[in-house]
């Protein structure tokens, strides 16, 4: 079975810097897909980026990117020039083709953001 | 404006009573999910529907129901045999399509049970 494991329960990091939350996964599967999805206190859960296993390139959106290591099983999220507005549980997500389409999530990472 | 709607944001039910949550979506989505939040765990998956009509159990199932009458509707029932149903339940809505898009979420409901 497919498990999403995101090590670290809670970050912190400076209004305008540099900070990246950690995912690993594992999977028998050579076709995916991968999230990183927000829940800010309102816990209106939102989409920040999607990654295809089958494509090499690092998806960007933004200030946001994601570091897909695909040997590694790996998948992390940089959210560059951290604003205030990014403080929110982040939740990474595997979608694959085994047994329809369902998503299985981490258990989240919750980052604060220093004013 | 389009998106999925559930009802009510706060939900109080007494031990023993089953309890049916609300899930509308006006996207035009086939396939809707089921989540239940709780401290720690991420989301997990109760149930998921890819057409209407057919719906499937997911990881958590034991205690739930769904119907999916229509495709803009899929309402979760909570009932007496769950043994914890306490939680934050979140609804979502795809195209269906594998990695085509992502799940649109609902604002959640917090059903507490005493």
């Amino acid at each position: 079975a497919q498990t999403v494991t995101q090590s670290q329960p809670e970050m912190s990091v400076q209004e305008a810097e540099t900070v990246t939350l950690s995912c690993t996964y594992d999977t028998s599967e050579s076709d995916y897909y991968l999230f990183w999805y927000k829940q800010p206190p309102s816990r209106q859960m939102i989409l920040v980026i999607r990654q295809e296993a089958y494509k090499q390139q690092n998806a960007t959106e933004n200030r946001f990117s994601v570091n897909f290591q695909k040997a590694a099983k790996s998948f992390s999220l940089k959210i560059s020039d951290s604003q205030l507005g990014d403080a929110a549980m982040y939740f990474c997500a595997y979608e694959g083709y085994t047994g329809g389409f369902k998503t299985i999530f981490g258990a989240g990472t919750r980052l604060f953001v220093k004013a | 404006d389009g998106g999925i709607t559930q009802s009510p944001k706060y939900l109080f039910r007494k031990e023993g009573q089953n309890v049916t949550l609300s899930c509308e979506q006006n996207l035009n989505h086939d396939a809707m999910y089921w989540y239940r939040q709780d401290p720690g765990q991420g989301l997990r998956l109760i149930y998921y529907s890819q057409i209407v009509n057919d719906f499937q159990k997911g990881d958590i199932a034991e205690g739930y129901s769904v119907s999916r009458e229509k495709k803009e509707s899929f309402p979760l029932t909570v009932t007496s045999a769950q043994k914890n149903p306490t939680a934050f339940y979140l609804c979502a809505s795809s195209t269906g399509l594998a990695g085509a898009g992502e799940q649109y979420f609902g604002p959640g409901t917090r059903l507490t049970v005493t």
